[in-house]
């Protein structure tokens, strides 16, 4: 059984505050990861995607994978209100085109 | 360009009846997909297309649950007869390649 584990948090950050979501996953042959932001009742929005293990910058988003642990992050820098909402970590076990496995969720509250 | 069209946005129906949903994935993309999500879970695949051929349905509960897509574009998933366990959102997703983009998804009460 393929699993992505999130801590569900809920995790709450001030506004300005660096706010840090982990992700583990079990199937080591996994090939590409993302980050999905949901909004209450909205659906999920891709916000960053990696491939290669090591650091991925987009904008105030960086995403950090590490292959050997299984363990892929998303840092948010300069965190504002905006920011609060469900990340959803998922992973592609395989090649394109394959479905996403998808974590349960880590709930972020951004308090100003 | 034209995202992942859904509809209905919402439906409220009766254990035991029966259910269908739409998607129009954005042009070009060859894979579709469609996601059950349950409250406070992420989305667990249900089925995956490639044009209009099965990829993945090994999740999908065949004895309730169908989907086709005809002509390898719009896609319909069904539900009959439907159980209480299948309030969730339903999300079509579709994609040229590893990036999966979603619908707005269809919310369902069963009741």
């Amino acid at each position: 059984q393929k699993e992505v584990e999130q801590n569900s948090g809920p995790l709450s950050v001030p506004e300005g505050a660096i706010a840090s979501l982990n992700c583990t996953y079990s199937d080591r042959g996994s090939q590409s990861f993302f980050w999905y932001r949901q909004y209450s009742g909205k659906s999920p929005e891709l916000i960053m995607s990696i491939y290669s293990n090591g650091d991925k910058e987009d904008g105030r988003f960086t995403a950090q994978l590490n292959k050997a642990s299984q363990y892929v992050s998303l840092l948010i820098r300069d965190s504002q209100p905006s920011d609060s909402a469900t990340y959803l970590c998922a992973v592609n076990p395989n090649q394109a085109g394959t479905a996403l496995i998808f974590g349960k969720g880590t709930t972020l509250s951004v308090s100003s | 360009e034209a995202g992942v069209a859904q509809s209905p946005r919402y439906k409220i129906i009766e254990k035991r009846q029966s259910v269908a949903f739409w998607c129009n994935p954005i042009s070009g993309h060859a894979t579709l997909y469609w996601y059950q999500q349950i409250l406070g879970q992420g989305p667990k695949l249900l089925i995956q297309f490639q044009n209009n051929g099965v990829v993945d349905d090994s999740q999908l509960p065949k004895d309730r649950f169908s989907a086709e897509r005809l002509k390898g574009v719009d896609s319909t998933l069904k539900i009959q007869p439907a159980k209480l366990e299948d309030s969730a959102v339903y999300l079509c997703a579709s994609s040229l390649s590893t990036i999966q983009y979603f619908g707005a998804g269809t919310r369902l009460s069963v009741l």
